[in-house]
């Protein structure tokens, strides 16, 4: 069983909509839970950490349910630059981080 | 400015040659990864190391080698025996487990990867 599954994707939506990412994690030790972005032939970089109140950043919401083991990510009002690979990673005790395979997203004009 | 430096950004490899990939980081993290991701893949983890003059397997170590010998290095070397070395390399690194600092900080930071192709 995989540490961490993610939807791939892809998901194709039209600029200004509303999409949401799930992330389901196996290990109920985990203890800390990002998204990261990923564009094409680059390095991933930190989106934003996930906290179990709940987070929101800009069009940007994560929520963790640490007794379903679950993480999201939502996105608000999609904009053309928001089109990129999503990753959903999470750690676990000795610094070990795990990370999903990724959630495409196309944004549409 | 602070960060990860990997170089080159692309290598080609002869069959049976070993080939370096170089990591620097002075973002003073104790902790380094090495991951390799193929196209459409996730990273998988080659090797990691939590501090100096130590260094662990991770899922796919076979046909690879580090080293770390200083705190702000963390060279991999891809060896004659890694068959299919055509991937997209990533090194990371982090703060150390065991030193008190809130958990949400423990943020992985990457370089911008090197590119390795067989000729």
């Amino acid at each position: 069983r995989k540490e961490v599954e993610q939807d791939p994707g892809p998901f194709n939506v039209p600029e200004g909509a509303t999409v949401a990412f799930n992330c389901t994690y196996s290990n109920s030790a985990s203890q800390s839970f990002f998204w990261y972005r990923q564009d094409c032939r680059k390095e991933p970089k930190l989106l934003m950490s996930v906290y179990s109140s709940g987070n929101e950043d800009g069009r940007f919401t994560a929520q963790l349910n640490r007794a379903s083991q679950y993480i999201s990510l939502l996105i608000r009002d999609s904009k053309l630059s928001d089109s990129a690979t999503y990753l959903c990673v999470v750690t676990q005790p000795g610094n070990q981080f795990y990370f999903g395979t990724g959630t495409s997203l196309t944004v549409i004009p | 400015d602070g960060g990860i430096t990997q170089s080159p950004k692309y290598l080609f490899r002869k069959e049976g040659q070993n080939v370096t990939l170089s990591c620097e980081q002075n973002l003073n993290h104790d902790a380094m990864y090495w991951y390799r991701q193929d196209p459409g893949q996730g990273l998988r983890l080659i090797y990691y190391s939590q501090i100096v003059n130590d260094f662990q397997k991770g899922d796919i170590a076979e046909g690879y080698s580090v080293s770390r010998e200083k705190k702000e290095s963390f060279p991999l070397t891809v060896t004659s025996a890694q068959k299919n070395p055509t991937a997209f390399y990533l090194c990371a690194s982090s703060t150390a487990p065991d030193r008190r600092v809130w958990l949400a900080k423990n943020i992985q930071y990457f370089g911008a990867g090197t590119r390795l192709s067989v000729l």
